[in-house]
């Protein structure tokens, strides 16, 4: 069975301070990770995947296969980053992509 | 707007009733998936489709169904409702069949009350 779970439901951040939005998952296999973001009256979008190694928008993710985590992570907060964060992972061949709750990042100006 | 889009955007009902929700996916992409979010839930995986056929199927109810048209667009339908399906339900589309490195572009998501 895939599970994510993100342990908070809130985040709340100064502007300039670092971030980390949490995720752990459970998956015996080899996972596909990724981060989805929804801005306030927009549609939940990509952020980034794990398989890319990317740093999109100064944020940046790890996978870590022994905690089995995947954080998100930046080091300067800025007030336009306020928004729900969903971490999503994938099993492979034909498996569903599993959500989790979301954390809703707060960043204060 | 070539994006995936949802009809309707909101809809309020009443118990026992039947509704069909409406997605079209995004211009080239074949699998449509639907989700359901309610209250302090996350996404919930309902069903897949690819180029009109059943490809994965999660937690869905025997209540509702779903099925994937020639022209690709799809249509959820959820029947006998019930208070607790009160949600926000969700389309997303993608290029292939299996996500894998590509990505879910999601519809603004309609919103059934059910009352």
């Amino acid at each position: 069975a895939q599970r994510v779970t993100q342990p908070e439901k809130l985040l709340s951040v100064f502007k300039g301070a670092p971030v980390e939005l949490k995720c752990n998952y459970s998956y015996s296999g080899s996972p596909e990770l990724f981060w989805y973001v929804q801005y306030s009256r927009q549609r939940l979008q990509l952020l980034l995947r794990h398989i890319s190694r990317e740093s999109i928008k100064g944020f940046t993710a790890d996978l870590n296969k022994g905690e089995t985590s995947f954080h998100l992570k930046k080091p300067f907060a800025q007030e336009e980053d306020s928004a729900m964060y969903y971490c999503a992972l994938k099993g492979g061949g034909y498996q569903k992509v599993t959500f989790g709750i979301g954390t809703k990042l707060q960043v204060i100006p | 707007d070539s994006g995936v889009t949802q009809t309707p955007k909101h809809l309020i009902t009443a118990t026992g009733q039947r509704v069909t929700l409406r997605c079209s996916p995004r211009s080239g992409d074949l699998s449509v998936y639907w989700y359901q979010q309610s209250l302090d839930q996350g996404l919930q995986f309902l069903i897949q489709y690819y180029n009109g056929e059943e490809r994965a199927k999660g937690n869905i109810l025997e209540r509702f169904s779903a099925q994937q048209f020639p022209d690709l667009h799809s249509e959820l339908n959820l029947s006998s409702l019930e208070l607790g399906d009160s949600a926000l339900y969700f389309c997303a589309s993608s290029v292939g069949d299996v996500v894998g490195h590509g990505e879910l572009f999601f519809g603004e998501g309609s919103r059934l009350t059910v009352l």
